[in-house]
């Protein structure tokens, strides 16, 4: 089945501060997903990007689907931004979910 | 608040019990999924359930045992489960199952097996 690898695996960041989250697929894919898990477990679907760019305030999202790749950006980082990001991918018609970036912001 | 409601959030049961999850989704949606999210690994597709149909089950142990009576309700029947099925199941919504469908997830319900 398709390969879906998240990095980094882990990022401490300073509130305040820019990351970049990076989600590579194996194959095509039809649909790409960018989620939000905070610390009590609840996901928040962010962005559904197959491809392009989207921005919804301090958060984008490009998905490069001829090379493989999603990348999301938080910018002015906040403590809330904590919790794990999450890319899923439908090859077919069903999400497969990456390990996962476990974001930390300090104040 | 994304529509779709999981309870318990918390339940600890023994090996030799029976528990059910119970999920409902107040979004209209025909499909619903179990996923299972365990500590250090990516989430695990359980079941999906399309206008009350299961279409997928990914090889689950028979003790776990889903119902979906209707387009609004899904239920997780646990019997006789090993601390190993210890994990946060987590219930999901979406208009249809095919490409281009965005998935709503609920709370999720914290499950320990002792």
């Amino acid at each position: 089945g398709i390969q879906v690898e998240q990095s980094p695996p882990d990022l401490i960041l300073q509130e305040g501060a820019n990351s970049t989250l990076r989600c590579n697929f194996s194959d095509s894919v039809n649909n790409l997903q960018w989620f939000h898990q905070n610390p009590w477990g609840q996901l928040i679907n962010l962005f559904y990007i197959p491809s392009g760019t989207k921005q919804n305030g301090r958060l984008s999202a490009t998905t490069v689907a001829t090379e493989r790749y999603s990348l999301l950006y938080i910018s002015s980082s906040q403590t809330t931004d904590s919790g794990v990001y999450f890319c899923a991918v439908e090859p077919g018609n069903m999400l497969t979910f990456g390990g996962g970036t476990r974001l930390m912001v300090k104040p | 608040e994304t529509g779709v409601t999981q309870t318990p959030r918390h339940l600890v049961m023994g090996m030799t019990n029976k528990k059910s999850l119970k999920c409902e989704q107040h979004l209209g949606h025909n499909a619903m999924y179990w996923y299972k999210q365990s500590a250090k690994k990516p989430l695990e597709l359980m079941f999906v359930y399309s206008l009350e149909e299961r279409v997928e089950n990914n090889s689950v142990p028979s003790r776990f045992s889903p119902e979906c009576p209707n387009s609004s309700h899904l239920f997780l029947h646990l019997h006789t489960l090993q601390p190993e099925d210890s994990a946060l199941y987590l219930c999901a919504s979406s208009q249809g199952t095919g490409t281009g469908n965005t998935i709503y997830f609920g709370e999720g319900s914290w499950l320990t097996v002792v």
